[in-house]
């Protein structure tokens, strides 16, 4: 079964600082899908950002970018000149590309992510 | 366009009672999911249906039954409700399974079991 390992519990960065959130998961699959959701105050699940295994170029999205390391099974989220609105959960996601579970995801534990002003 | 809603947002149960808990999406996804989430253990599956007429068990299924009612809608029941139950419950939708196809999310539903 595949696990999503997230050692950070918390992390605290300065707005318009860089942090990063760590993330390594098991896998003895070729062929699969991750993700890093944010989690508000809200409770909102919101997409942050997604690579697919088979793509070696790293994803970025505006202020966000992941360093994916297939071989390392590591796949760390970089978020670029920090705003407060940034202050959330992070969760870090595996998603089989098989049927499994019907494409579930498989969730780490979350990193806190608090922003200074 | 409301994506994915969830009833109640809030509900506190005394052990032993019985509550569902109301999913609907209605951007047509054949795929529907109930997770819960605890401190730190993030979200784990509970039910799933792939699509309408079908569902399965998750990683976490016990306590719980689901129904399927509609393509729209996917209810998660507890019939007897316990302490360890205590969770915030989220249903996230899919187009299809298949790949590509990224999960939506309600806003969550926290219960309490006293």
């Amino acid at each position: 079964a595949q696990t999503v390992t997230q050692s950070q519990p918390e992390m605290s960065v300065q707005e318009a600082e860089t942090v990063t959130l760590s993330c390594t998961y098991d896998t003895s699959e070729s062929d699969y899908y991750l993700f890093w959701y944010k989690q508000p105050p809200s409770r909102q699940m919101i997409l942050v950002i997604r690579q697919e295994a088979y793509k070696q170029q790293n994803a970025t999205e505006n202020r966000f970018s992941v360093n994916f390391q297939k071989a390392a099974k590591s796949f760390s989220l970089k978020i670029s000149d920090s705003q407060l609105g940034d202050a959330a959960m992070y969760f870090c996601a595996y998603r089989s590309a098989g049927r499994e579970y019907g494409n579930k995801l498989v969730f780490g534990a979350g990193t806190i992510l608090r922003v200074k002003s | 366009n409301a994506g994915v809603t969830q009833t109640p947002k809030f509900q506190v149960l005394k052990t032993g009672q019985s509550m569902t808990l109301q999913c609907a999406q209605d951007m047509n996804h054949n795929s529907m999911y109930w997770y819960r989430q605890d401190p730190g253990m993030g979200l784990r599956l509970i039910y799933y249906s792939a699509s309408e007429g079908t569902t399965d068990k998750g990683e976490v299924p016990n306590g719980y039954n689901v129904s399927r009612l509609n393509k729209r809608e996917f209810s998660l029941r507890l019939e007897s409700a316990a302490p360890s139950q205590t969770s915030v419950y989220f249903c996230a939708s899919r187009y299809q399974t298949g790949p590509s196809y990224e999960q939506y999310f309600g806003p969550g539903t926290r219960l309490t079991v006293t």
